[in-house]
């Protein structure tokens, strides 16, 4: 059973950069994409972007400029780095795999296995 | 950016009621829509993919409907572990795949 686990600071000042990896255990990375998402204290949830096993991505517009998800399938992880961080970027992160599945001669995507969530706290 | 709006906000009902909450996308996504449960502190969870099939797993009373703009989530009988909040998304086009602002589900 695949399980996911992200990793990271939890603490890191305005300005700076902020990394996380996602380490995924129980399966091959190979064939599914690998999102991130977020979501601030008290708030929904905002999609971050996501990474094919290959490597191709695909990013939120409002995060672009600042974002770069990356994969190591060698070691069975993809990470995060947003650059520049303020206080509007404190939230828990998750990690979770996206599924793309044939149905009725169409591809759908979801989510379907998600990481516990790290908290990350933006602050000097 | 597809905006998804969800309704109600919150919702509050009692152990065997019937429960619908409803999504709308700001432009035709056809089918390509999700729902996703979340109790405190928790990751999400998925209930339902293309906007009808249920993920393996999920309880016979959690379904999905809906095509075009409109989509619903019904609960046939809440059980009182289905006390959470629950969210849509759509698949239809990246960048990004938009989520709904919630609906928390709480007891009466």
């Amino acid at each position: 059973q695949v399980q996911l686990q992200e990793s990271g600071p939890g603490l890191v000042k305005p300005s700076e950069t902020l990394s996380l990896t996602c380490t995924v255990s129980g399966g091959s990375m190979s064939s599914y994409y690998w999102t991130w998402i977020r979501q601030p204290p008290g708030k929904g949830l905002e999609w971050i972007g996501y990474i094919y096993y290959s490597g191709s991505t695909n990013y939120n517009p409002s995060l672009k400029s600042r974002l770069t998800i990356s994969v190591d399938t060698s070691k069975n992880q993809f990470s995060l780095k947003l650059t520049s961080v303020t206080a509007a970027d404190t939230a828990v992160y998750y990690c979770a795999r996206l599924a793309e599945v044939w149905q009725t001669h169409y591809y759908y995507y979801y989510m379907d296995v998600w990481g516990k969530g790290t908290t990350v706290t933006v602050s000097s | 950016d597809i905006q998804m709006t969800q309704s109600p906000s919150s919702l509050s009902a009692s152990v065997g009621d019937r429960v619908t909450i409803a999504c709308r996308a700001s432009q035709n996504i056809s089918n390509y829509l999700n729902w996703y449960q979340q109790k405190l502190g928790k990751a999400p969870k998925l209930l339902i993919y293309a906007a009808s099939t249920s993920q393996s797993g999920v309880p016979s009373r959690f379904s999905g409907s809906g095509s075009g703009t409109d989509f619903t989530l019904t609960i046939s009988s809440l059980q009182p572990e289905d006390f959470a909040t629950y969210y849509c998304q759509q698949s239809y086009s990246t960048p990004p795949h938009t989520f709904g602002q919630g609906t928390k589900l709480e007891i009466k």
